[in-house]
């Protein structure tokens, strides 16, 4: 089955500077990746997702960047605030392919901390 | 849109007991979806419906643990007998179509077995 790795764990910037969380996968099917922000006491909220048909997306400080060659993507917050400050969890999935296309394999998670 | 409606928020139960987690998915969704969260495995798919049909189940631990979903607005996850390491946070979610997009979660039940 599909398995995902983030890194990293946590991660603590300054107010204003850039984040940078990495994930790679290993189902060479995944055509899917969505990343996820989950607040305290929250279930995890989809933020930005990006298919296998594209390299990069952007929306607003939030960008995804996918290289299905080495199967790794990438997610880009820029001019962090602290209300960014949330685990966040990427993930993949085959889209609409048989063989668990409706399931989601989630990364462990990186703690995400903008001080100010 | 209420989103997807888990409860309760929390419980606590002892050892040997009963334990019933219940969801309300977005209406319209056709796909739920049953997670675990815990520290060690992060989150882990148990199961998940299609149309209120069971779609795949490979991911429940143990016979212990058993879901339902007996109409399109009303699933549950039950665990009888609990024991502490059912210990976590189950989150139930709802998709509008197949392919895992468009995944909304619930706010989940922290579930602690004393």
């Amino acid at each position: 089955g599909e398995n995902v790795e983030q890194h990293p764990s946590t991660l603590s910037v300054q107010e204003g500077d850039s984040a940078v969380i990495k994930c790679t996968y290993s189902d060479s099917a995944s055509n899917y990746f969505p990343w996820y922000k989950q607040e305290l006491g929250k279930g995890p909220q989809l933020i930005i997702d990006i298919r296998s048909n594209v390299g990069e997306k952007k929306d607003q400080r939030i960008a995804v960047t996918l290289n299905k060659t080495a199967k790794h993507f990438s997610l880009h917050i820029t001019e962090t605030q602290p209300e960014d400050s949330a685990v966040y969890f990427c993930a993949a999935s085959r889209g609409k392919l048989t063989g668990g296309g409706n399931k989601l394999t989630f990364g462990t998670g990186t703690q995400l901390k903008v001080e100010l | 849109d209420a989103g997807v409606i888990q409860s309760p928020r929390h419980e606590v139960t002892e050892m040997g007991q009963e334990v019933t987690l219940r969801c309300k998915p977005i209406s319209g969704h056709d796909y739920l979806f049953w997670y675990r969260q815990t520290m060690m495995r992060g989150l882990e798919l148990l199961i998940y419906f299609n149309n209120n049909v069971p779609i795949d189940d490979s991911g429940m631990p143990e016979d212990r643990f058993s879901a339902k979903m007996p109409n399109a607005s009303f699933s549950t996850l039950k665990i009888q007998p609990s024991e502490p390491r059912d210990s976590a946070v189950y989150f139930c979610a709802s998709s509008p179509r197949e392919g895992a997009y468009g995944y909304t979660f619930g706010s989940g039940t922290r579930l602690t077995v004393v």
